[in-house]
Formats: structure tokens, sequence, C-alpha cells
């Protein structure tokens, strides 16, 4: 299947400091989605993506669709504790109407807080 | 609320002792989907449902089987588990599919073979 390479794959933080993390793919997306996950718990998607370029935000997060439709970046400023978790991109190559909308996710950030 | 809940949440089985782990939404989502993540390879996907009576196999659909014989419950069955099966198991639906507006996870199935 198609891979998604997301970087970093861990990253070891202050409370406080700003966050980046991106993801690539060797194909064109159409979507672009960013998920978080809690320890335990199942994936909850943050943002979502739909158009070359945009730039979306969800309170201190903010993620973008790159020009190229290779690739999507999520920044997190100020970062709380509740930050810490598994954050996953996803993308969609294609939106049909008849379904068959075939999700494929990066290996994933673990975000740690150093107290 | 609106939920996707799977049963077990732990699962500790025998190699080749069949198991089902359910699956179940109150959204009315017409599309679900089942999901594996290991560790460094993120998620992957078993099974896919577009409707009822309508599935199909994502990347890593061997030794997996899955019905959807009505639009809730989207069961996911190892006939013959093996430990190379140990994962934690997510369930997903979607509305109007994924790329649309996005998944809805459950809380995850965390299953053991020996």
């Amino acid at each position: 299947g198609q891979q998604l390479n997301q970087s970093p794959q861990s990253m070891f933080i202050q409370e406080g400091e700003d966050v980046s993390m991106n993801c690539t793919s060797s194909s064109i997306f159409n979507t672009w989605l960013w998920y978080k996950q809690d320890p335990g718990e199942g994936p909850v998607l943050l943002i979502a993506l739909y158009k070359a370029g945009e730039l979306t935000s969800n309170g201190r997060l903010t993620a973008q669709f790159g020009i190229t439709r290779k690739d999507s970046f999520l920044n997190i400023s100020a970062s709380i504790p509740s930050d810490v978790g598994i954050y996953f991109c996803a993308g969609q190559p294609r939106i049909s109407n008849f379904g068959n909308e075939k999700l494929t996710f990066g290996t994933g950030t673990r975000l740690t807080i150093i107290p | 609320e609106a939920q996707v809940t799977q049963n077990p949440r732990y699962l500790i089985t025998v190699t080749g002792k069949k198991l089902t782990v359910t699956c179940s939404q109150n959204m009315n989502h017409e599309y679900m989907s089942w999901y594996r993540q290991d560790p460094g390879l993120g998620l992957r996907q078993i099974y896919y449902s577009m409707n009822v009576e309508v599935t199909d196999k994502g990347d890593v659909p061997e030794g997996y089987k899955v019905s959807r014989k009505e639009k809730r419950n989207f069961p996911l069955i190892l006939e013959s588990p093996s430990p190379n099966q140990t994962s934690l198991y997510f369930c997903a639906s979607s509305l109007g599919g994924p790329g649309r507006d996005g998944y809805t996870f459950g809380s995850g199935t965390r299953l053991t073979v020996v």
C-alpha cells in the first residue's frame, strides 16, 4: 500500500514550547487529515484540509496542506501537558461519490512533554 | 452519546481458536472500517464497508473476515488466529466517507495471540 512518511517519529519538549511535524507522500493527495491519539484511546480528528495551500487552525493547532499536494504540516503553539500523545497524518488520494475512499495513515509522531 | 463501541477491550487467546471482535456505531454511518496499529507501522486498514452487504479488502486483509449484515454492526472475525495477529485493533465509522467527514474511532481492542 501507499506510504506516508511522518517526521519526526518522536519529540521530547518542555511545556510552553512550539511543536512542528510533517507528513510527506510519494503521490498526490486531495485531502489531508490530522488525528491525535491519547494513551489507551482511539485517534480523534483534529483538522481536515481539502485544498492545496489551505491553512486551518483549531485553537493552538495549525495545519497546512502543502502546495505540491504531497505534504502537510502540523504546528502546535505553546504546548501544554494535555498535548501529549501520538499525532497521525492521514491522506486521501481522491474523493468519489461512491465511497471506496481509502485513507492512508502515517506512522505517527509521539509527543512527550518533559517536566 | 455518539460513539463507536468495540468489545472486548482486551483479549488473550491461543493460536487457532476462532474469535470475533464486535463493533457497533450509533450514528447511522454508512462507512465502517477496521484498522490494526503496530509499533512503527501506524494504522493499517484491514477491511472496510461502504454500506450493508458491501465490504472490501484493505491493505492487510489476510487472516481476517468481516461481515456487514446491518448498518450499525461490523464484526471482525479471526478464523484461526496466529501470533502475528497480536496487535491493537480499531474500528471506525464515517457518515459520508473518511476523506470527506473523517473517521470516528472506537477505543480499541488489544489482542494477544499466544
